[in-house]
């Protein structure tokens, strides 16, 4: 089953507004991460949050994890047309056993409108 | 470098027909996934390897099998195609230290 939620599944703004998207889990983390996919192609990491960690920044983007209500958001500032794409948070961390998979929300489709 | 490849990109195939999608790597990763991606669903692991010569089930398993051929190839096959299998079809590889994830660009699959 799925990890967890995504939230909006759609966001629709205009260049140069700020974008957010926020990411709900359910179980313990080990870490956090989110990438991008442009249409019809694949997923590209963007940026990784550890459970130890609250915030982190990536150029535009700037990620927050809050690990006691399980949740996250990814912030886009500025943003530009390019930034149309679906984004996708997934959660890693299996304890010892180290296989790195991952489990994948379902996903927020960002339009950014010239 | 290539990253990671994947063939065929589209494949159409009838129901009971079976076939292998090929992935490759050339960044030198342990690990390698196959992952399913439906609309509104997000990505679903299929298997995985954590390292070569180990494969193992991952979320949505059934009706597919793999190979670690070596290092470098992770392959996915459907014996015997099902339309519920209509999706599209990501492999993706990891570094064992690492925790990124590579993605390939897909095969989108439509079985009839």
């Amino acid at each position: 089953s799925q990890q967890g939620e995504e939230d909006p599944q759609a966001l629709s703004i205009q260049e140069g507004e700020n974008a957010t998207m926020n990411c709900s889990y359910k179980t313990s983390i080990n870490n956090l991460q989110w990438y991008r996919q442009n249409s019809g192609r694949g997923l590209v990491h963007l940026i990784l949050i550890r459970s130890n960690e609250r915030e982190k920044h990536s150029g535009r983007l700037r990620v927050t994890l809050d690990t006691s209500k399980k949740s996250s958001s990814l912030l886009i500032t500025a943003s530009r047309a390019a930034d149309t794409a679906s984004y996708f948070c997934a959660t890693g961390g299996d304890g010892s056993s180290n296989t790195g998979k991952l489990i994948f929300g379902q996903g927020t489709t960002l339009q950014v409108k010239p | 470098n290539a990253g990671v490849t994947q063939t065929p990109k589209f494949q159409v195939l009838k129901t009971g027909q079976s076939m292998t999608l090929q992935c490759a790597q050339d960044m030198n990763h342990n690990s390698m996934y196959w992952y399913r991606q439906d609309p509104g669903m997000g990505l679903r692991l299929i298997y995985y390897s954590a390292s070569e010569g180990t494969t193992d089930k991952g979320e949505v398993p059934n009706g597919y099998n793999v190979s670690r051929l070596n290092k470098r190839e992770f392959s996915l096959r459907l014996e015997s195609a099902a339309p519920s299998q209509t999706s599209v079809y990501f492999c993706a590889s990891r570094l064992y230290s690492a925790d990124t994830q590579y993605f390939g660009p897909g095969t989108r699959l439509t079985v009839l």
